[in-house]
């Protein structure tokens, strides 16, 4: 089955980008999603098809995936940002089925 | 509006069975594919399970075989009936919307807790 690696944890100082990597075999040759799930809520769609933002979406949210790494940029980061981010794929290959990243944890000093 | 209210989480014993509710409002369940995703305490997201607008359906393989997903169109609500259930499968029970022909969550319910202990 397909596997998404991200990094459990990423730090980032007020007003800097942070970027969140999501590894796969070829992932960019895929469509990825990104997830962001604050503490208690549910999870809220940030971007789509690698780089789409969602209605309510901060331009400051971005992404791209090329060859084995699709990657979240959030710049100007802001304390309301501290949350765990997803990737996510659909894998229909073999068998139609998600598949989510482990998730990355990410802190604003 | 898009709403998903998720239900009938709860404490059950190992082996027992339990089925959750996600109603939904602003939009047609069956004209869309519906999942199921998981989020065990202090875990990552787990995809459960998927239903096509044409009614096909598919499982992790975590679920296969105990879990089934359906929906009631005249109640626009899907459904999960879980059996068998395990200690492993003591999660929050997220619904979501899929879209997309590489799907994506758009919407997601508040979800409901699922506790497997004796």
């Amino acid at each position: 089955s397909y596997v998404l690696t991200q990094p459990p944890s990423v730090s980032v100082a007020p007003g800097k980008t942070a970027r969140i990597t999501c590894g796969g075999n070829n992932i960019g040759s895929k469509s990825v999603h990104w997830y962001q799930q604050k503490p208690g809520q549910a999870p809220v769609l940030v971007i789509y098809y690698d780089s789409d933002r969602p209605s309510g979406i901060p331009e400051r949210f971005s992404g791209s995936n090329s060859g084995n790494t699709a990657t979240l940029t959030i710049s100007r980061v802001e304390a309301g940002d501290e949350a765990d981010y997803y990737c996510q794929v659909w894998d229909s290959s073999s068998d139609h089925r998600g598949v989510f990243g482990g998730g990355t944890k990410l802190t604003v000093l | 509006e898009v709403q998903l209210v998720e239900s009938g989480g709860g404490l059950i014993q190992p082996g027992g069975s339990l089925r959750l509710s996600c109603a939904a409002s602003g939009f047609t369940v069956s004209s869309n594919y519906m999942s199921w995703v998981r989020q065990a305490p202090g875990k990552g997201l787990e995809w459960v399970s998927v239903i096509y607008s044409g009614g096909s359906t598919y499982y992790a393989d975590s679920v296969k075989g105990r879990f089934t997903i359906s929906r009631d169109n005249s109640k626009n609500t899907l459904y999960l009936q879980m059996n068998s259930l395990r200690a492993e499968d003591t999660a929050v029970y997220y619904c979501a919307r899929g879209r997309g022909t590489m799907a994506y969550f758009d919407y997601w319910g508040q979800g409901t807790l699922v506790t497997v202990s004796s």
